[in-house]
């Protein structure tokens, strides 16, 4: 089927450690993914985003490369701050008829700790 | 500049009730798209406008759900006769265009909908 898989969370970790939150696609053709982040009581914010394969997304020290052969965008982050406490989303967005919609794994919650 | 907006912020309702879920959207984007936010379900798209015509209603869940867009601008998602399973947080989102599948998507902060 046409998914989104994120790794189940929730996630926590200490200040300054570093962040991966998994997330693998199935898809025909060459989607654009995103990650998105919704921060205790607020919307979703698009966080970065990649429009084909090799390119790297990055915003407020997080990234994300597209891979291809794996079809995974993993989202990373070298040091978290207690700032960055929120629920993570990875979606994809496929061409053709699917243009509108926007698919979304389960979201992922992480907890930093001072 | 003015993000996209959502009314009502919370919305209880009794079981079997009719809603009206209103949007409005970033002034000149012309693609407009619902989702839902629930525990179970996580987040899932309903419908996409482009313009004021729907390409794609797959993700309305039956036939109580609709949605209409005047005005290449404001959208009304309404569900009749609602349901306990109905509760959730309705989500409206626009994009610039819409035709570009990198075209990043806004959201609003969302409608919480109550079914007693």
């Amino acid at each position: 089927g046409d998914s989104v898989t994120q790794m189940e969370g929730p996630v926590t970790l200490s200040e300054e450690a570093f962040l991966t939150i998994n997330c693998t696609y199935t898809a025909t053709g060459y989607p654009s993914l995103f990650w998105y982040v919704q921060y205790p009581g607020e919307g979703l914010q698009l966080l970065l985003k990649a429009t084909k394969a090799d390119d790297k997304g990055s915003n407020k020290g997080f990234e994300a490369t597209y891979r291809k052969e794996t079809t995974s965008f993993h989202l990373e982050k070298g040091s978290v701050q207690v700032s960055d406490s929120a629920v993570y989303f990875c979606a994809k967005r496929a061409g053709g008829t699917s243009y509108g919609k926007l698919t979304f794994g389960q979201g992922t919650i992480l907890t930093v700790h001072p | 500049g003015a993000g996209v907006s959502q009314s009502p912020s919370n919305k209880v309702t009794e079981k079997g009730k009719d809603v009206e879920l209103r949007c409005d959207p970033i002034s000149g984007h012309t693609a407009l798209y619902w989702y839902r936010q629930s525990l179970g379900q996580g987040l899932e798209f309903l419908i996409y406008f482009q313009g004021n015509s729907a390409p794609d209603k797959s993700g309305l869940p039956s036939d109580r759900f609709s949605a209409e867009r005047t005005g290449g601008s404001v959208s009304t998602l309404t569900i009749q006769r609602t349901q306990q399973e109905d509760s959730a947080v309705y989500l409206c989102a626009s994009s610039l265009m819409g035709l570009d599948k990198g075209d990043t998507q806004y959201f609003g902060p969302g409608t919480r909908l109550t079914v007693l």
